[in-house]
């Protein structure tokens, strides 16, 4: 069975970086599919952040190009984001999805509050 | 960006009804739309992909419709279970977008 799950800090200041991780389980990121991280804030509004492909090409979305960046370890089948200068309004629910087209398996969500 | 319009926000019903939410595009989609169920404290579960197409697993009382801007999701006799919020989300145009999604409650 496919998993996914994420971890990282829950609350990181503004200005600071907010780095999360996604571990995979039942399937291997190098193996085909692109892996995402998609936010929702708190009102439920959605947004795809980004992925990177089982080939570690990497797609971001415009509205956060110069700020993030995701990559991998392939050795330990973990993907990472990293979103720069963060605002109170990166305060958010993560989630780490497998895409294909569509995003068929998700992870748990991790909760990130933007706070001083 | 291709802005995804979901209505209604919000959604009363009863058991054993049929109920329809609907999402409109800003342009063509080309029927790639997604639908998916959230339960309070889970993530999102993928519903319905390519407009229509059920994910293994999901009840046949669901179903999704549309093309070109306009697609639906429909849930005939409405059961308990199917408390949730309910997101459409298309992927025929970068950045892949969502609905504002729907909060569906029993009356």
């Amino acid at each position: 069975e496919i998993q996914l799950q994420e971890s990282g800090p829950g609350l990181v200041k503004p200005s600071q970086s907010l780095s999360l991780t996604c571990s995979v389980t039942g399937y291997t990121i190098t193996s085909g599919y692109d892996w995402s991280w998609i936010r929702k804030f708190p009102g439920n509004k959605m947004e795809w952040m980004g992925y990177i492909s089982y080939s570690g090409n990497t797609n971001y979305n415009p509205s956060l190009k110069s700020r993030i960046s995701i990559t991998r370890d392939t050795s330990k089948n973990q993907f990472f984001l990293q979103l720069n200068s963060v605002t109170t309004e990166d305060t958010a629910t993560y989630y780490c999805a497998r895409y294909y087209g569509y995003f068929d398996y998700w992870g748990q969500g991790v909760m990130v509050t933007v706070s001083s | 960006d291709i802005q995804m319009t979901q209505s209604p926000a919000s959604l009363s019903a009863s058991l054993g009804e049929t109920v329809t939410i609907e999402c409109r595009a800003t342009k063509d989609i080309y029927s790639n739309l997604a639908w998916y169920q959230q339960k309070p404290g889970n993530s999102p579960q993928l519903l319905i992909y390519d407009t229509n197409n059920l994910t293994d697993g999901v009840p046949s009382r669901f179903s999704g419709s549309g093309s070109g801007t306009q697609y639906s999701l429909k849930i005939n006799s409405l059961q308990s279970e199917d408390v949730a919020s309910y997101f459409c989300q298309q992927y025929n145009n970068y950045p892949w977008t969502f609905g504002g999604g729907t909060k569906l409650e029993l009356k």
